[in-house]
């Protein structure tokens, strides 16, 4: 059984679009995240979600919003696509700030 | 072969050697430290931990060091062999994780 998984894996997409990765976890973790990982493989963390609630938001651009329906899922939408957000986007869970346990990974390339 | 972090981001080593790969973390109120390696298309997967009242840790085959000092981590990883070629990042926790640059290890074999 996948423990955290991410849909999709690959996308391609043109400048100006809207877009979303879905993740789930079937770990019962209470955290979730979302991270970037840009080509000289730097993870940066975006956000962060606590029993459906925020705690962490980096310097994010707005046009970046996660949105979690239920504790196993958090969902990263990302409206009018920029060049610059081409990267590869993980999802982790954890119990709070403990061992987080990443996706496979959405590979993001846009146009 | 040892790497030293930010200033050489890739180590190569000999399969069956032993392998050290540095890490400077930056907060010294931090309390927990993680290793982890990413392979090539995969997300990263934990190897193994350590609490700041500890100075040393073993698992299979790996090691990490914690000298609080400094703010120095290390992973020490015995006969590296060919699986062990990946991207290795260090963490560390003061309320939330943060990932160090990540350092790449070959290994020739």
């Amino acid at each position: 059984d996948t423990a955290v998984s991410q849909t999709p894996k690959y996308l391609v997409t043109q400048m100006g679009n809207d877009k979303s990765i879905k993740c789930e976890q079937n770990l019962g973790h209470d955290t979730m995240y979302w991270y970037k990982q840009d080509s000289k493989k730097f993870l940066k963390i975006m956000f962060s979600y606590n029993n459906k609630e925020l705690i962490i938001n980096e310097t994010v651009p707005n046009r970046f919003s996660p949105k979690s329906p239920d504790k196993a899922h958090l969902n990263l939408h990302i409206n009018s696509l920029e060049l610059g957000d081409s990267a590869v986007y993980f999802c982790a869970s954890s119990v709070r700030a403990n061992e987080q346990f990443f996706g496979p990974g959405t590979r993001l390339t846009v146009l | 072969g040892e790497s030293v972090g930010l200033h050489l981001p890739t180590l190569s080593v000999q399969e069956g050697d032993n392998s050290i790969i540095n890490c400077a973390y930056s907060n010294s109120a931090s309390d927990y430290f993680i290793w982890y390696k990413q392979e090539s298309g995969k997300g990263p997967q934990f190897i193994i931990d350590i609490r700041s009242n500890m100075d040393k840790r073993q698992g299979q085959r790996v090691t990490v060091l914690l000298n609080k000092t400094v703010k120095h981590l290390s992973l020490q990883i015995a006969a590296t062999q060919p699986g062990d070629s990946a991207v290795y990042f260090c963490a560390e926790n003061w309320g939330d994780m943060r990932f160090g640059a990540g350092t790449r290890l070959t290994v020739k074999p």
